[in-house]
């Protein structure tokens, strides 16, 4: 069935580190394909989004191409900060008139001073 | 800025209760979503809602839930005779079209 597998965490790293979380995905047709990040106490914010094959999204250094080639959405970012501690979420929707997301287990990073 | 509000942050109810977890989307959204996180599992879709009808649900989303829109701003899941197992956060989402704005979430628990 449809799925969202994301790398296992927690993922620890320190500051001005390069981070890499992969994401692969399980859908027919052409999902879109989204990151969301929950803070600590938060609810989830949508951090970016790719819409169709070799879309780059990219939001507060962070981007993440979609890969149709290998269903892939990896999230990177070349110089992470303390305050980028945080559970981030791989999801995608298949369109269609609802557009509800499917999720991955999400990865807690945490980033030490 | 407009932002998804839930109620209340933390339920604990006895086995067997109902219980309501209430919800206010951003006024100007049409499509309306509750999804469910089980401690230490994936972010689950309960169901959607659209032009006060559901629009899709998922396999989890069996008779003991149902939502409602009842006064045009809140949004809300009742969960009839809650089961240990329907212990998990619950997040309200609502959206103009594509990006789902999420609310900070609902810890229900149940004992």
């Amino acid at each position: 069935g449809d799925s969202v597998t994301q790398m296992e965490g927690p993922v620890t790293l320190s500051e001005e580190a390069f981070l890499t979380i992969n994401c692969t995905y399980t859908a027919t047709g052409y999902p879109s394909l989204f990151w969301y990040v929950q803070y600590p106490g938060e609810g989830l914010q949508l951090l970016l989004k790719a819409t169709k094959a070799d879309d780059k999204g990219s939001n507060k250094g962070f981007e993440a191409t979609y890969r149709k080639e290998t269903t892939s959405f990896h999230l990177e970012k070349g110089s992470v900060q303390v305050s980028d501690s945080a559970v981030y979420f791989c999801a995608y929707n298949s369109g269609g008139s609802n557009y509800k997301l499917t999720f991955g287990k999400g990865t807690l990073l945490t980033v030490n001073p | 800025e407009p932002e998804v509000t839930q109620t209340p942050s933390h339920q604990v109810t006895q086995m067997g209760q109902e219980v309501i977890l209430r919800c206010v989307p951003i006024s100007n959204h049409l499509y309306f979503y509750w999804y469910r996180q089980i401690l230490g599992q994936k972010v689950e879709f309960l169901v959607s809602f659209y032009n006060n009808e559901i629009s899709e649900k998922s396999e989890i989303f069996d008779d003991q839930f149902s939502v409602e829109r009842p006064d045009g701003s809140n949004f809300t899941l009742k969960i009839r005779s809650t089961k240990l197992e329907d212990s998990a956060m619950y997040f309200c989402a609502s959206s103009g079209g594509q990006e789902q704005f999420f609310g900070p979430g609902t810890r229900l628990t149940v004992l």
